[in-house]
């Protein structure tokens, strides 16, 4: 069965500091992945996403991901937090060849920033 | 460009009270849509989910119900609230079985 496994459920990082978010995945093949993220009484916005080719992908807000195979892995960064990034984040699978393409979430990991 | 709107946005419902919670997508045909439900510190659970037209597949059982009326329009239901069924609901869209897009929630709460 899949799961996604997001290690840290609280991270708290200092404004301007680099930032890691971990996310694990059991599949047996790669599957597509996603982080999301939520702010507080809001819905999920899309921050990037990684279906195949280059395993370093862009998103918005100036996060970045990147998919390591042998790892089983897609974690979250960005080299300088700002305040506004302070929310949770979600990672999240989807099984390729699904004509659904139910997404299976991590717990998700809350990110405070200090100022 | 496609836009999906929920509401109410909160609601606060007596046990026992029925319950109806309406999710729109525009700017898409034919979308796949989902309902969500996250609990605190339980992360997002599916609901329901429809590839069409009167086509609801539930995830879980429980006394929530989903209807599709129309081909952008996703309704969650419930004929007598719980305590439980407190939460904030998510409704999402997919133009394909790969990105999901989701909506501003709706926050219920059941006194």
């Amino acid at each position: 069965a899949q799961s996604v496994t997001q290690p840290d459920i609280h991270i708290t990082v200092s404004e301007g500091a680099s930032l890691e978010l971990r996310c694990n995945y059991s599949y047996g093949a790669t599957p597509y992945l996603f982080w999301y993220v939520q702010s507080p009484g809001q819905g999920l916005q899309l921050l990037l996403k990684y279906f195949s080719g280059d395993t370093l992908v862009q998103g918005i807000k100036g996060f970045e991901a990147e998919f390591k195979r042998s790892q089983s892995s897609f974690n979250l960064r960005k080299p300088s937090v700002h305040w506004s990034d302070a929310a949770e984040y979600f990672c999240a699978v989807a099984y390729r060849g699904s004509t659904l393409g139910r997404l299976y979430f991590g717990r998700g990991t809350q990110l405070t920033v200090w100022p | 460009s496609q836009t999906i709107h929920q509401w109410p946005a909160t609601l606060v419902q007596p046990v026992g009270s029925p319950l109806s919670l309406e999710c729109t997508v525009e700017g898409t045909s034919n979308p796949n849509l989902y309902w969500y439900r996250q609990a605190a510190g339980r992360g997002l659970q599916l609901l329901f989910y429809s590839v069409g037209i009167g086509q609801i597949s539930s995830e879980v059982p429980q006394n929530l119900s989903a209807s599709r009326p129309q081909d952008r329009q996703f309704i969650l239901s419930s004929k007598k609230l719980l305590l439980s069924d407190s939460g904030f609901y998510l409704c999402a869209w997919s133009a394909s079985a790969e990105t999901q897009y989701f909506g501003p929630g709706t926050r219920l709460l059941v006194l």
